[in-house]
């Protein structure tokens, strides 16, 4: 069964305190795997697609990479503004465009 | 400016009641989907739609309906069926089924 587990559930870091949120994933042939921003009360804002292990997209304080199972979301002396909970969704080989989504991780960055 | 715009915002939905949430795209997207979201889980496929007038259900279209008669327009119906309609239900679109998606800002439904 294609799957996404998304740890921490919450993380919480003082403003410049870097860190990293891991998407771990089980699919049949992944197409893709995408990342997504969520405000409260919002739909969720498009940030990545990342293809292939090795991969890398970079935008302001964020970074992601990928792995055959895993990806990560790094953060770089966060602020306060990059609280949101970030989403992490998988499509899987012979699907029409639908994803699979993990459960969130809630940042919270303190000034 | 290019979006998804969904409406109502907000929705009120009694016991027994069909209601519409609308999902209008201007980015000439050919697939559209709709997904619930519900405290705690992750966001579950309900319809998805790769071209006018055709449509698959996703994993939870159980009490949902949908059309796509216009490229632009994916309506959703929660039917009487759907025992518990209380979430928050986002639209996306893509250019095409294996390229990212863009979501619309979501119609919160609550049952009273």
């Amino acid at each position: 069964e294609d799957q996404v587990t998304q740890s921490p559930e919450a993380l919480r870091l003082q403003e410049g305190e870097s860190s990293s949120l891991n998407c771990s994933y089980t699919v049949s042939g992944l197409r893709g795997l995408f990342w997504y921003r969520q405000d409260p009360g919002k739909g969720p804002e498009f940030l990545f697609t990342l293809y292939s292990a090795g991969e890398e997209k970079e935008k302001e304080r964020l970074k992601a990479t990928l792995t055959k199972k895993e990806s990560f979301l790094h953060i770089t002396a966060p602020k306060p503004e990059d609280s949101a909970t970030y989403l992490c969704a998988v499509q899987a080989g012979g699907s029409q465009g639908n994803l699979i989504f993990g459960k969130g991780t809630k940042l919270s960055v303190k000034p | 400016d290019g979006g998804i715009t969904q409406s109502p915002k907000y929705l009120f939905r009694k016991e027994g009641q069909n209601v519409t949430l609308s999902c209008e795209q201007n980015l000439n997207h050919d697939a559209m989907y709709w997904y619930r979201q519900d405290p705690g889980q992750g966001l579950r496929l309900i319809y998805y739609s790769q071209i006018v007038n055709d449509f698959q259900k996703g994993d939870i279209a159980e009490g949902y309906s949908v059309s796509r008669e216009k490229k632009e327009s994916f309506p959703l119906t929660v039917t009487s069926a759907q025992k518990n309609p209380t979430a928050f239900y986002l639209c996306a679109s893509s250019y095409r089924g294996n390229t990212e998606a863009f979501f619309g800002q979501g119609t919160r439904l609550t049952v009273v």
